[in-house]
């Protein structure tokens, strides 16, 4: 069936620095990939999302690239910002397109 | 503009007690789901629903049974609660296929 493996964390980072977060998929077919935001306390929130097969998804400065060819979906951010300290998961629907399947989760702390 | 709408927020049980988690949605979205939330796996779905009056069974679904009371609101009951049940729950809705899901603020469940 369908599923995700996305690096484990935590990731550390200085403010201002070059982010990314691996994530890889199987599936059939090509369902839409999404990428969400957990902040501490709080319920999972989009991040955002792509459709097909080399969509670039983007928000905040996040971006991620659809690629089929390395199964990826990696999330990459220029300059990350202690506001950015959260957990990202990605995501993408079973093959039945009945319910979304999570990662386990990146942890990533941004220090000033 | 509540979106989804989880109650309660955080509960005790003892071992044995039962509970029922309510969840109501107002984006009149037809498709629903429980997940729970523990440290290193991610989110793992419990149960969905995806149109009024039907219910399947995700990963996790032994200990729980769910109802989909109308097109709002699905709730997730534990008959008899054990240490194990401890977590974070989580709904979300979504509407049609391979479309982005919303989720709730989450049910931090401790059972002792």
């Amino acid at each position: 069936g369908n599923s995700v493996t996305q690096m484990e964390g935590p990731v550390t980072l200085s403010e201002e620095a070059f982010l990314t977060i691996n994530c890889t998929y199987t599936a059939t077919g090509y369902p839409s990939l999404f990428w969400y935001v957990q902040y501490p306390g709080e319920g999972l929130q989009l991040l955002l999302k792509a459709t097909k097969a080399d969509d670039k998804g983007s928000n905040k400065g996040f971006e991620a690239t659809y690629r089929k060819e390395t199964t990826s979906f990696h999330l990459e951010k220029g300059s990350v910002q202690v506001s950015d300290s959260a957990v990202y998961f990605c995501a993408l629907y079973n093959q039945a397109g009945t319910a979304l399947i999570f990662g386990k989760g990146t942890t990533l702390s941004v220090s000033s | 503009n509540a979106g989804v709408t989880q109650t309660p927020k955080f509960q005790v049980l003892k071992t044995g007690q039962s509970m029922t988690l309510q969840c109501a949605q107002d984006m009149n979205h037809n498709s629903m789901y429980w997940y729970r939330q523990d440290p290193g796996m991610g989110l793992r779905l419990i149960y969905y629903s995806a149109s009024e009056g039907t219910t399947d069974k995700g990963e996790v679904p032994n200990g729980y049974n769910v109802s989909r009371l109308n097109k709002r609101e699905f709730s997730l009951r534990l008959e008899s609660a054990a240490p194990s049940q401890t977590s974070v729950y989580f709904c979300a809705s979504s509407g049609q296929l391979n479309t982005e899901a919303f989720f709730g603020q989450g049910t931090r469940l401790t059972v002792v």
